[in-house]
């Protein structure tokens, strides 16, 4: 049973297209999170709810918008794909937002730009 | 904000010898270190994580070392295996937060 899972693993597209991708978790837990990790492994947060609320929103483009429909799902949608979006994309999710939470991972999609 | 270093960027050690990965954060109020293992293509795992009440912390091979004083946090992993190659981020998190701060990684490798 995995804990949380991604759709799809992989997602090649052509620049300027909309994409979407799911994540869903079956832990309980309360927060959800969405990561970006470049081509050198760097892990940066992008977005985070709490109860279908947005607590986090990093220095993110307006071209990425997240929604989460309940607390066991956070969807990222991207429009007008470009060059720079190619990466891995990562979902976590957390008991609850307070500190000292341990994150639990999706194993990720990747993201190729054409 | 936090920032978190993580040195060195690349570790390579002979199977059963000693492996350290040494971290320091900014933020003297940061109160949480998590460790995570990530292996190709799969997600980062929490493999240990230390509260900044205590020093230090093991879980059989793996231990981690908090100095608050400094500012700096350790993992070491002791025996290695060949399952232990990976690349290892350490993470900080202050408590008024909701994110935890990444290092930028340390991609081990051992040797047979």
């Amino acid at each position: 049973d995995t804990a949380v899972s991604q759709t799809p693993k992989y997602l090649v597209t052509q620049m300027g297209n909309d994409k979407s991708i799911k994540c869903e978790q079956n832990l309980g837990h309360d927060t959800m999170y969405w990561y970006k990790q470049d081509s050198k492994k760097f892990l940066k947060i992008m977005f985070s709810y709490n109860n279908k609320e947005l607590i986090i929103n990093e220095t993110v483009p307006n071209r990425f918008s997240p929604k989460s429909p309940d607390k066991a799902h956070l969807n990222l949608h991207i429009n007008s794909l470009e060059l720079g979006d190619s990466a891995v994309y990562f979902c976590a999710s957390s008991p609850t937002s307070i500190t000292d939470q341990p994150q639990h991972f999706g194993d990720g999609t990747r993201l190729s730009i054409l | 904000g936090e920032n978190v270093e993580q040195h060195p960027s690349t570790l390579s050690v002979q199977e059963g010898d000693s492996a350290v990965i040494k971290c320091t954060y900014s933020d003297s109020a940061s109160n949480y270190f998590p460790w995570y293992k990530q292996e190709l293509g799969k997600g980062p795992q929490l493999i240990i994580d230390i509260r900044s009440n205590v020093g230090e912390k093991k879980d059989q091979r793996i231990a981690v070392t908090l100095n608050k004083t400094a500012k700096h946090f350790s993992l070491h992993i002791t025996e290695t295996q060949p399952e232990d190659s990976a690349v290892y981020f350490c993470a900080a998190q202050h408590p008024s937060a909701s994110k935890i701060i990444f290092g930028s990684g340390t991609r081990l490798s051992i040797r047979p």
